[in-house]
Formats: structure tokens, C-alpha cells, sequence
């Protein structure tokens, strides 16, 4: 397996556009994560899915920040509109119950 | 609410020398702990894990300790090497991270 996959690994836009970062998880996982890596809070858990279904969304900062998972190979995280302040690394991890996470190499975003 | 606390954000050790890394929660509910390591450009990697009804696991140079009642767990690595250098992150079951420590080997 090719792990989890990010894209894109470096995103640019400006203020107001709306941004999509997309993950694969590892197939045959059941658990998705997306987290956010700041200097200030490390890795911020924003939402995990279970077998496609959002189960904790309390990390989720403002409602301009969306997730899906439309299917157990696919999730998207989207901000509509994007500001400055959500400059970022963004990671999605995936794991089976009771193991470890295995992250992607995640999306680098700017905000400008 | 942060419920997984690294509360040293750097340390240096020299090498060969042992590295304590360290890690408060307050949730008595999690019922196991991972440390992740994180180099520049990549994603966390998985090192070594501890279930709640455990107070030690080893792994090669890797041991982490869990003292239940103080809600502590730390993470020795000896001896350090100059490759050990990265970030680690303490988790919690539940996938809660900690901010994180930056650990320098220094050759």
C-alpha cells in the first residue's frame, strides 16, 4: 500500500478563495483524521470520521471549515472563505480500531 | 481544552547521553498512549505505544513509562543518537496530540 495520500502538498491562494485539500487513507482502515500543525498548539484534531461517518467535529474551528467522506477512499477537507490566519499544515491520518495512525505527508497552505 | 500537555517545547541532549521526554493528560478515560516522531517535511511517524494497564514498554533504545495517578507518561530514548533529532508528539487513544517537543542530539 502506498499510504496515506495527500493533495496537494503545497497549496497557495489568496484571502477569500476557497480551498480543498483532499486524502486517501489507507485502504481497510476504518478511522479518517484530518488535524491542523500549528507552532502554538502542535496537532489540533479537527474531525475523525468512523467507517465514513463524522463522529467528532468539536475541533472544526469555524463554520467555514468543511469535511467529508463520501466514500472509504476519499475525504476532503474545504475552508470557504480561506483567511491568512488558517496558514497551515494540514495532515489526514487513517487507522484500523485499536492500532496506531499512519499519517500522509501533508498540505502545506498559505493564505496570502 | 488541550488534553494531551507537552509542556517542554525543546530539549538537547548530547549524544550517547540519555533524552527524557514528557507528557500530562487529564482525561482518566484514555486507555492507551502513543508517541509519534515528526521530521521536517513529513508526516508523524508511529514509535511506541502503552496500554493504561501497563506502567512500562520497551522497544530497542525506546521505553515509555506510564505513572496512572500522577496522569504522566515519559518517553526514554538511550542512548540518543544525532538521528533521534526530531519532533515528538505525545497521543492519547482518541488521537488528542500534545503540541509537541523538539529533541536535538548534539553530535
Amino acid at each position: 500500500d502506498a499510504g496515506v495520500i495527500q493533495s496537494p502538498r503545497h497549496e497557495v491562494t489568496e484571502m477569500g478563495q476557497e480551498v480543498t485539500l483532499r486524502c486517501k487513507p489507507i485502504s481497510g482502515h476504518d478511522y479518517l483524521f484530518w488535524y491542523r500543525q500549528t507552532m502554538m498548539r502542535g496537532l489540533e484534531l479537527l474531525i475523525y470520521f468512523n467507517n465514513n461517518v463524522p463522529i467528532d467535529d468539536s475541533g472544526m474551528p469555524e463554520d467555514r471549515f468543511s469535511a467529508k467522506m463520501p466514500n472509504a477512499s476519499f475525504s476532503t477537507l474545504k475552508i470557504q472563505p480561506s483567511e491568512p490566519r488558517d496558514s497551515a499544515v494540514y495532515f489526514c491520518a487513517s487507522r484500523l480500531q485499536g492500532t496506531e495512525a499512519f499519517f500522509g505527508q501533508g498540505t502545506r497552505l498559505t493564505v496570502v | 481544552d488541550q488534553q494531551v500537555k507537552q509542556n517542554s517545547p525543546s530539549l538537547s541532549v548530547q549524544e550517547g547521553r540519555i533524552s527524557i521526554l514528557n507528557c500530562d493528560y487529564t482525561n482518566s478515560m484514555f486507555d492507551y498512549f502513543l508517541w509519534y516522531k515528526k521530521y521536517p517535511a513529513e508526516g508523524p511517524t508511529f514509535l511506541i505505544s502503552i496500554s493504561s494497564i501497563k506502567d512500562k514498554n520497551e522497544d530497542g533504545r525506546f521505553t515509555v513509562f506510564l505513572n496512572k495517578s500522577a496522569k504522566h507518561l515519559s518517553l526514554h530514548i538511550v542512548p540518543s543518537q544525532p538521528g533521534d533529532s526530531a519532533v515528538y508528539f505525545c497521543a492519547a487513544s482518541g488521537m488528542r496530540f500534545g503540541a509537541g517537543t523538539r529533541l536535538t542530539v548534539k553530535p
